[in-house]
């Protein structure tokens, strides 16, 4: 069964509109941590943001949110107001387990966002 | 702050030959890992090290290598190429044991290996 789920290969959205890229994970670890990257056509894996599985409230930072629904085990990231540099491939990845333990990364398929002014 | 540095950047390499890869962590990060992304099987965990030793391993031949030194800059070899090792290879680092809540993993730029 895969760990990481992004059922959505590809999204158009247009400038300065709010988008969702849908994350679905499975783990029995109750320790675990999600994270999202931003991929663009650079390469670079830039960092956006982390829920850990006992954080009490969503993750946020700056224009990016973490729509974090851990019964449904769901990590959706929610992008406002989006630009055309957010034109770029999207990863979710998991750490099972506590980082002291190891800091290996399962990641979804990646979606693909189009920004179009 | 520095971050993570990966050299080289590109390289081209023919089958059976074997390839280094070098990776400095963020200053201060002593857990370091590598990834493998192919188009095909997308981003691949290779290994990770912590404190110069091997603490995970991914599903990988015995051909990948790696070892970290005491600053913790760390190195991958790939012994005997084949074509299928073209790929993007990524380093990540981070602070362990974590001092807030909040955990990063900060990739490199990455190196573009490609087989010929």
């Amino acid at each position: 069964a895969q760990k990481i789920t992004q059922t959505q290969p590809g999204m158009f959205v247009q400038e300065k509109e709010a988008v969702t890229l849908d994350c679905t994970y499975d783990t029995s670890d109750p320790s675990y941590g999600l994270f999202w990257y931003k991929q663009p056509s650079s390469g670079e894996m830039i960092f956006l943001i982390y829920q850990g599985s006992y954080d009490q409230q969503n993750a946020t930072e700056g224009r990016y949110s973490l729509n974090f629904q851990k019964a449904r085990k769901s990590a959706n990231l929610v992008i406002s107001a989006s630009q055309l540099g957010d034109s770029a491939m999207y990863f979710c990845a998991m750490r099972e387990g506590t980082n002291n333990a190891g800091n290996m990364l399962t990641f979804g398929g990646g979606t693909r966002l189009m920004v179009k002014p | 702050k520095a971050g993570v540095t990966q050299t080289p950047r590109y390289l081209i390499k023919t089958r059976g030959q074997q390839v280094t890869l070098s990776c400095s962590p963020i200053s201060g990060h002593r857990s370091v890992s590598w990834y493998q992304q192919t188009p095909g099987q997308g981003l691949q965990f290779l290994f990770e090290y912590f404190s110069e030793t091997q603490r995970n391993k991914g599903n990988f031949p015995g051909r990948f290598s790696g070892r970290q030194f005491s600053n913790s800059r760390s190195e991958m070899n790939v012994s005997t190429l084949e074509l299928g090792d073209s790929a993007l290879y990524l380093c990540a680092s981070s602070l362990v044991p974590r001092t807030s809540g909040k955990d990063e993993q900060f990739f490199g730029p990455g190196t573009r290996l490609t087989v010929l």
